[in-house]
């Protein structure tokens, strides 16, 4: 069974830089992995930040990027703001369907 | 505008069965892949299962084959889950999402219905 890992919690600064991954149980994600990210405030629907590693979806801003670091998908926030404290989930696709990692509660403060 | 409105969300007993619907608007419905994905209270998001376009490709989730089934009506834009032999772990809100073609991934999501499995 496929395990999809993502740091449980984070915390920023207002302002500062901080990079969320998602990784596999066995092997490395790569673009082939097609990486994509959601964000989600409680009592919402997730909301898709990022597709295909690293495209941002309309609307979203140019604070985040995604990118593969160290056979991992890593998605950078530049500049954190207040509203960006959420919950943030990777997924992946691996071949007979798609697995959500954990999820990573962001703290900003 | 795209629009993904679910429906068909309730309480129901354990061994129990319910059909969830998807109402799409705003996008050509037949020209895309829909999927299906669940959140249990307090957890993260699950996919469940997803349909081409045409209708004639479904996948499931590993855990979840045999128990529930998708489809769809393009004359209708409408995408259903139909959920079996519910336990109390399917307790969950059922997002509908539209796919972003040729990207692997989810593109806009439905509100979602509730699902409570419990006696």
């Amino acid at each position: 069974q496929t395990v999809v890992t993502q740091e449980p919690s984070f915390s920023v600064s207002p302002g500062g830089t901080v990079t969320l991954t998602c990784g596999l149980s066995s092997g490395s994600v790569s673009t082939t992995s097609h990486p994509s990210w959601y964000q989600q405030t409680p009592g919402q629907a997730p909301r898709t930040l990022m597709h295909s590693t690293n495209i941002r979806s309309s609307g979203v801003p140019d604070r985040f990027s995604g990118s593969i670091l160290g056979g991992k998908a890593a998605l950078t926030i530049t500049g954190a703001q207040a509203d960006d404290e959420c919950d943030y989930y990777c997924v992946l696709f691996v071949g007979s369907g798609w697995v959500f990692g954990g999820g990573t509660k962001l703290t900003v403060l | 505008e795209v629009q993904l409105v679910e429906s068909g969300g309730a309480l129901v007993q354990p061994g129990g069965s319910l059909r969830l619907s998807c109402s799409a608007s705003g996008f050509t419905f037949n020209n895309y892949f829909m999927h299906w994905v669940r959140q249990a209270p307090g957890k993260g998001p699950e996919y469940i299962s997803t349909i081409s376009g045409n209708g004639d490709t479904t996948l499931y989730a590993d855990s979840l084959k045999g128990r529930f089934t998708v489809f769809r009506d393009n004359s209708k834009n409408t995408l259903f889950l139909q959920l079996n032999s519910l336990r109390a772990e399917d307790t969950a809100i059922y997002y509908c999402v539209k796919d972003r073609s040729g990207t692997w991934s989810f593109d806009v999501w439905g509100q979602g219905t509730l699902v409570t499995v419990s006696p």
